[in-house]
């Protein structure tokens, strides 16, 4: 595998079902990214981390709860969601996340779908 | 509030023949501006950057021109190709220490061959 990885790549789940997303980046950086892709909507940032440790939370309510245990996966774990959560979830990762010019690349998302 | 605005959905042109993504912005602390190309059922993969100091980055076939004082920047595209159809997503951020970008909502670029 290359670049970053993303499973899986389709979830259809109802409001009371708890399930999680998986990113995993081979590129040996050092920071990843969750975004959500809405209908219609420009990317949002969710979360950063950077050395496994969360630098960014960029007003997510809580029942969306990110993981990095180590530089190389990022999970977002889910439980409880509303039918509007219902997204394109994408991770990216990038050189060290700390810094503006850092590019960042993304894997190819999981398409969420709350019922 | 949109501060990166990609005001065309859509944009359609023949094979051979340039294509124009344009981008404007409204936050004047912005000075680091990307592309990002997306095919479907794809991540968004990085174009072509350029630094608030310049005005225009070339790569290729691909050019980004840079206009402060109206906020506003243009992806040129010389010569199309089919290949190049895709959603190309504008994006920006404040450089330095500032990793978040804000992005455009996109433009579907369609190229006919």
């Amino acid at each position: 595998e290359t670049g970053v990885t993303q499973t899986p790549r389709h979830l259809v789940m109802g409001m009371t079902n708890k399930k999680s997303l998986k990113c995993e980046q081979h590129l040996g950086h050092n920071a990843m990214y969750w975004y959500k892709q809405s209908a219609k909507k420009p990317l949002e940032l969710m979360f950063v981390y950077s050395l496994e440790e969360r630098v960014e939370n960029n007003s997510v309510p809580s029942r969306f709860s990110p993981e990095c245990p180590n530089s190389s996966h990022l999970f977002l774990h889910l439980h409880t969601l509303q039918p509007e959560d219902s997204a394109l979830y994408l991770c990216a990762s990038s050189q060290t996340g700390l810094v503006g010019t850092d590019t960042q690349y993304f894997g190819p998302g999981t398409r969420l779908t709350v019922l | 509030d949109q501060q990166v605005k990609q005001n065309s959905p859509s944009l359609s042109v023949q094979e051979g023949r340039i294509s124009i993504l344009n981008c404007d912005y409204t936050n004047s602390m912005f000075d680091y501006f990307l592309w990002y190309k997306k095919y479907p059922a794809e991540g968004p993969t990085f174009l072509i950057s350029i630094s608030s100091i310049k005005d225009k980055n070339e790569d290729g076939r691909f050019t980004v021109f840079l206009n402060k004082s109206a906020k506003h920047l243009s992806l040129h595209i010389v010569p199309s190709q089919p290949g190049d159809s895709a959603v190309y997503f504008c994006a920006a951020n404040s450089g330095g220490s500032n990793y978040k970008l804000t992005f455009g909502k996109g433009t579907l670029l369609t190229v006919n061959p």
